[in-house]
């Protein structure tokens, strides 16, 4: 089955301890994207990447890192995290190829929250 | 950046009946594609249906549907018949052609109610 996948789904932890969102897809897709979603201000990009090894800063960068080494993972860190991350957090991918209108693919999300 | 703006934080159709979603969106750009995702409760974001800005032929999908007025940067979702599993945050998003990148804009959503 085609799909994204985030790990963890929700996550309790305390200002200052580094963590790791996993996101993983099977559909050999170049795109994939964090998002952070909150009341009122909808979905923000965080970060993108077109490829391996290619990353782009979104909307709402600061605080966060990626990587992309391999194409199905993009793992989103938060090395010092801090209230204000308090979110809930989507990844995404999407294929490369065709007019530009792919749709994008998103994972069910992780609820983090940060005390 | 560009911006996506939904003016209508909560929206309420009775079931059945025919609602209408807004969106704007403000940009330079003269080729993009505009998206509408649905977010049911159990926050999986659903692709409901998507428009290319350089066809004026408006897209529809089922009992979705959109009005698409490239001029007025405007880009609304009219859903038919609606059902209460249409119930749930619409979000509008906007994508540049010019493969400058993999950004999207999203707007802030609105909350669709459907009253049996």
């Amino acid at each position: 089955e085609a799909q994204v996948t985030q790990n963890p789904r929700y996550l309790i932890t305390v200002t200052g301890k580094k963590l790791t969102v996993t996101c993983s897809q099977n559909m050999n897709h170049e795109y994939m994207s964090w998002y952070r979603q909150d009341p009122g201000l909808g979905l923000r990009q965080i970060y993108y990447s077109m490829n391996v090894e290619v990353t782009d800063k979104g909307d709402v960068p600061e605080g966060y890192k990626v990587s992309r080494k391999e194409k199905r993972n993009f793992p989103l860190i938060l090395e010092s995290p801090s209230p204000n991350q308090t979110s809930l957090y989507f990844c995404a991918s999407s294929f490369a190829g065709g007019s530009g209108n792919q749709p994008q693919h998103f994972g069910d999300g992780t609820r983090l929250s940060i005390l | 950046a560009q911006t996506v703006t939904q003016s209508q934080p909560e929206m309420s159709v009775q079931e059945a009946e025919t609602v209408t979603l807004s969106c704007t969106y403000d940009t330079s750009e003269s080729d993009y594609y505009l998206f509408w995702y649905k977010q049911p409760p159990s926050r999986q974001m659903i692709l409901v249906i998507r428009q290319e800005a350089y066809k004026q032929q408006n897209a529809t999908e089922n009992r979705f549907s959109v009005n698409f007025q490239k001029a007025a940067k405007s880009f609304s979702l009219k859903i038919s018949d609606s059902q209460l599993g249409d119930a749930a945050m619409y979000f509008c998003a906007y994508r540049s052609a010019l493969f400058t990148g993999n950004q999207f804009y999203f707007g802030t959503g609105t909350s669709l109610t459907v009253i049996p």
